[in-house]
């Protein structure tokens, strides 16, 4: 199996921060990966597929970057709305693993 | 509106069985791979199954591989889980989602809001 190590595990930033998210493959996987936002009591939201393409209704100011085993999820401009945890899931082949995943949290 | 509600979760006790519905409407569920994941409480999200449009392909977690079974009703619009065996590490929140294509294996846009299987004596 794939394994998807996310770092930092939780991040404090402000309102108004940029925030970047790493998510590294055990092996390469392409571009076959996904990042989903989950709110707290929620289900998961997609954000990103295909490791950069933005899901419609996303806002701009979340952008996804990489290829092979190394990955980045950016925040440009922190929202309130936006602190979550944040998961990534590689696409590549079965079983399709998830990362531990981040909490952004208030600073 | 793309809708999916979960159905089915319960108490139930170590080695009994349980069975999941999720019931789709919104869009034509006969075109799209569907998936389960499940949350244990306070952890993170692990991919469960998956099944092709079709139903002709299944995919299963290796935990779960022998003790689940997904299926689909495509005249119904509802997705299964049947869970037999079940042990206390299967606790969690199971959702139902819906994928992009039909790789069983793509990105999953919609997620239904839940079903909670909690298993003990």
């Amino acid at each position: 199996d794939i394994q998807m190590t996310q770092s930092p595990s939780s991040v404090s930033a402000s309102v108004g921060d940029r925030v970047t998210i790493t998510c590294r493959a055990s092996q390469g996987i392409s571009n076959w990966l996904v990042w989903y936002q989950q709110k707290p009591g929620k289900a998961p939201k997609l954000l990103i597929y295909a490791a950069s393409s933005l899901q419609s209704g996303v806002p701009s100011r979340f952008s996804g970057s990489g290829s092979g085993t190394d990955f980045t999820l950016t925040i440009s401009s922190l929202q309130p709305e936006d602190f979550a945890t944040y998961y990534c899931q590689q696409t590549n082949s079965f079983p399709p693993t998830f990362g531990g995943g981040t909490k952004v949290e208030i600073k | 509106e793309v809708q999916l509600l979960e159905s089915g979760g319960g108490l139930v006790q170590p080695g009994g069985s349980l069975r999941l519905s999720c019931a789709a409407s919104g869009f034509t569920f006969s075109s799209y791979a569907m998936s389960w994941v499940r949350q244990a409480p306070g952890k993170g999200l692990e991919w469960v199954s998956s099944i092709s449009p079709s139903g002709g392909n299944t995919y299963y977690a290796d935990s779960m591989k022998g003790r689940f079974t997904i299926s689909r009703d495509n005249s119904k619009n509802t997705l299964y889980l049947q869970m037999n065996s079940l042990r206390a590490e299967d606790t969690a929140l199971y959702y139902c989602a819906k994928e992009t294509g039909g790789a069983a294996i793509g990105p999953l846009d919609y997620w239904g809001q839940g079903a909670l299987v909690t298993v003990s004596s």
